[in-house]
């Protein structure tokens, strides 16, 4: 199974703050990777999909890049509404895997 | 506009099996993946199994003497059977769509909250 590895754990942000989380594959996955925000008692929603491809309805101020084996979310402009859990999920091959998370919260 | 909605109960002893309903509206399953996933206590993550549009299915080899996915596209529901359980199935479990051609989820459920204890 292809691991990911997803740093930082936690995150506290100021309003305006730009912010990155990163996920490390173990193994190259081609740009199949997503992310997802997931607010508290809600669903996760997709963000980024194909380590750089915004999903529609998804604000600018989050953008995704990297490769091979290394990939970065982006959050130009901490929200308040941004305040939530975001995890990567590598959709390269099967079983898909995801990242431990990391707990995005306001400063 | 495309919505699951997963059903079933919050609480199942060990060693039986643990069954949900992922019902869905505004998109028919007999188009693109739909598959569960569980999120631990902890917040680990593991992707538990697909059933396709034609039926086909493929699970995590973790699980795969335990799981079955079935669907009854009359209802346009799919099902999640995992048996056996022991506390450490305890997770939030969420039905979901898997993307035509790229192996990520687009929509997702509100997630329901399995615990299992006698």
């Amino acid at each position: 199974d292809i691991q990911m590895t997803q740093s930082p754990a936690s995150l506290s942000a100021s309003l305006g703050e730009t912010v990155s989380i990163e996920c490390l594959a173990s193994e190259g996955i081609s740009n199949d990777l997503a992310w997802y925000q997931q607010k508290s008692g809600k669903s996760p929603q997709l963000l980024i999909y194909a380590a750089s491809r915004l999903q529609d309805g998804v604000p600018s101020r989050f953008s995704g890049s990297g490769s091979g084996t290394r990939y970065s979310l982006k959050i130009s402009g901490m929200q308040p509404e941004d305040e939530a859990d975001y995890f990567c999920q590598q959709s390269y091959k099967y079983p898909l895997t995801f990242g431990s998370g990391t707990k995005l919260e306001i400063k | 506009e495309v919505q699951l909605q997963e059903s079933g109960p919050g609480l199942v002893k060990p060693s039986q099996s643990l069954s949900l309903t992922c019902s869905v509206t505004g998109y028919s399953i007999t188009s693109n993946y739909w598959g569960w996933i569980r999120k631990f206590p902890g917040n680990k993550m593991e992707w538990m199994g697909y059933i396709s549009y034609s039926g086909s299915t493929s699970y995590n080899p973790s699980l795969k003497s335990r799981i079955s996915i079935t669907r009854d596209t009359s209802k346009n529901q799919f099902f999640l059977q995992l048996n056996s359980v022991t506390t450490e199935d305890t997770a939030t479990y969420y039905c979901a769509r898997r993307n035509w051609v790229r192996y990520y989820f687009d929509y997702w459920g509100q997630g329901v909250m399995v615990t299992v204890s006698s």
